[in-house]
């Protein structure tokens, strides 16, 4: 079983909608992030979590460490949000490697 | 301010020969990180530097190694090709140790290996 399991794999969605991506994850960790991938490869930072919730814009992401358990969140949803969506952990102690979800693809059609 | 760039873009390479790729972090970034991406395992770290020290490493061969300069610019090296070593390589900076602070992405190496 992966450390951090992300849902859903695949998503589509009309331009305006609601979104929400989940990542759940095994370990004990200092930081959870999200981060979003482009077609072409290029990584952009979106959040760094250790508690509670974050806002910018329109992403929201939230974080349940007592769960074990991040939804990242979309509002009012534009084909320009298409992309790759990952959520990676910071497991505590020791080697505190970053370790990722497979990630969640992301349509949003106009 | 110039992001982070890693260079070459792309590359090709036969089994069994070697590669080194750069990294050039954000000016004042003191810690690169370097990841690995294919589409079976995903993203997975290979290694962290923080002022010329390597401070963590991934599960990979020892066949993977790296290092970072004192002007905290970075290269990995891999020796003697694989197929599966076929990937996107994408390395981060960030200000101080990773764990306390964002990450810039670099747009990554892609290494065909034929």
């Amino acid at each position: 079983k992966n450390e951090v399991e992300q849902s859903p794999q695949n998503l589509t969605a009309q331009e305006g909608e609601f979104i929400t991506i989940n990542c759940s994850y095994s370990v004990g960790i200092s930081a959870l992030h999200w981060l979003q991938q482009h077609p072409g490869g290029g990584i952009v930072s979106l959040f760094m979590l250790s508690s509670g919730k974050k806002k910018h814009g329109r992403l929201i992401a939230t974080i349940n460490i007592q769960e074990k358990h991040s939804s990242l969140h979309i509002t009012a949803s534009h084909p320009r949000d298409s992309a790759v969506y990952i959520c990676a952990v910071r497991i505590q102690g020791g080697s505190e490697k970053l370790v990722f979800g497979k990630g969640t693809k992301l349509t949003v059609n106009p | 301010k110039a992001g982070v760039t890693q260079t070459p873009r792309y590359l090709i390479k036969t089994r069994g020969q070697q590669v080194t790729l750069s990294c050039s972090p954000i000016s004042g970034h003191r810690s690169v990180s370097w990841y690995q991406q294919t589409p079976g395992q995903g993203l997975q770290f290979l290694f962290e530097y923080f002022s010329e020290t390597q401070r963590n490493k991934g599960n990979f061969p020892g066949r993977f190694s790296g290092r970072q300069f004192s002007n905290s610019r970075s290269e990995m090296n891999v020796s003697t090709l694989e197929l599966g070593d076929s990937a996107l390589y994408l390395c981060a900076s960030s200000l101080g140790v990773p764990q306390n602070n964002e990450q810039f992405f670099g747009p990554g190496t892609r290494l065909t290996v034929l």
